[in-house]
């Protein structure tokens, strides 16, 4: 089985720079993605990372450990815009790309 | 370039009810997952459909049951509600292959079972 946690809820200034962390427990690793969701729509993918190391997307960055089963995701430039929750979320070798989400990180931003 | 579907966007039962949810995929794909997220929660695997077959089942029951046209719509019908099944119901779309597994999620189906 599965088992993914990442923190309830962060808070941080516009601006700055906000990192949410994420373990996970897993038989067989096969990716790990990163979700951003606003509060009453739907999850929409930030990014995705197999191997060990550090991906950079613009504001966002995610990185990867699987040796500690331990990703983060990395949040620059804080916009009020980004105060949303951030799902964190595996893929097994065992799974037809089913993926297993944790419970989210709810992030808010202030002026 | 559509993207992921649903229908309806909101809706209201009583206990024992039975409800059909829609979905259409983006276009292009030809699996359709379903997930259910509670409240403060994250989604939870439902099923997967592929080839008008369920490929996959996450640990629901049986009043949970599922669809896949030749068109590679899905719809996902729940017997005998229960106050629990209160949840955004989403539908996520992706192609068959394993290389990449990123989803695209529908807007999702707000249920609200009283």
């Amino acid at each position: 089985g599965q088992n993914i946690d990442q923190p309830t809820e962060m808070t941080a200034t516009e601006g700055a720079i906000v990192q949410i962390n994420c373990t996970y427990q897993t038989s067989g690793f096969n990716g790990l993605f990163w979700y951003q969701q606003h509060a009453g729509e739907a999850p929409t993918f930030l990014s995705y990372n197999v191997l060990d190391g550090l991906e950079e997307k613009g504001r966002f960055s995610s990185f990867l450990s699987r040796s500690k089963g331990y990703s983060y995701l990395l949040l620059k430039e804080l916009q009020m815009k980004d105060s949303a929750s951030y799902l964190c979320a595996v893929r097994s070798t065992d799974s037809w790309g089913k993926l297993q989400f944790g419970a989210g990180t709810q992030v808010v931003v202030t002026p | 370039d559509a993207g992921v579907t649903q229908s309806p966007t909101h809706l209201i039962k009583t206990r024992g009810q039975q409800v059909t949810l829609r979905c259409s995929p983006k276009s292009g794909h030809d699996t359709v997952s379903w997930y259910q997220q509670a409240l403060g929660q994250g989604p939870q695997f439902i099923f997967q459909y592929y080839e008008e077959e369920e490929r996959q089942r996450g640990n629901f029951p049986d009043r949970f049951s599922g669809h896949q046209f030749p068109n590679y719509s899905s719809e996902l019908n729940v017997n005998a509600l229960l106050l629990g099944d209160s949840a955004l119901y989403l539908c996520a779309s992706s192609s068959g292959g394993l290389t990449t597994g990123e989803l695209f999620f529908g807007e999702g189906s707000r249920l609200t079972v009283l």
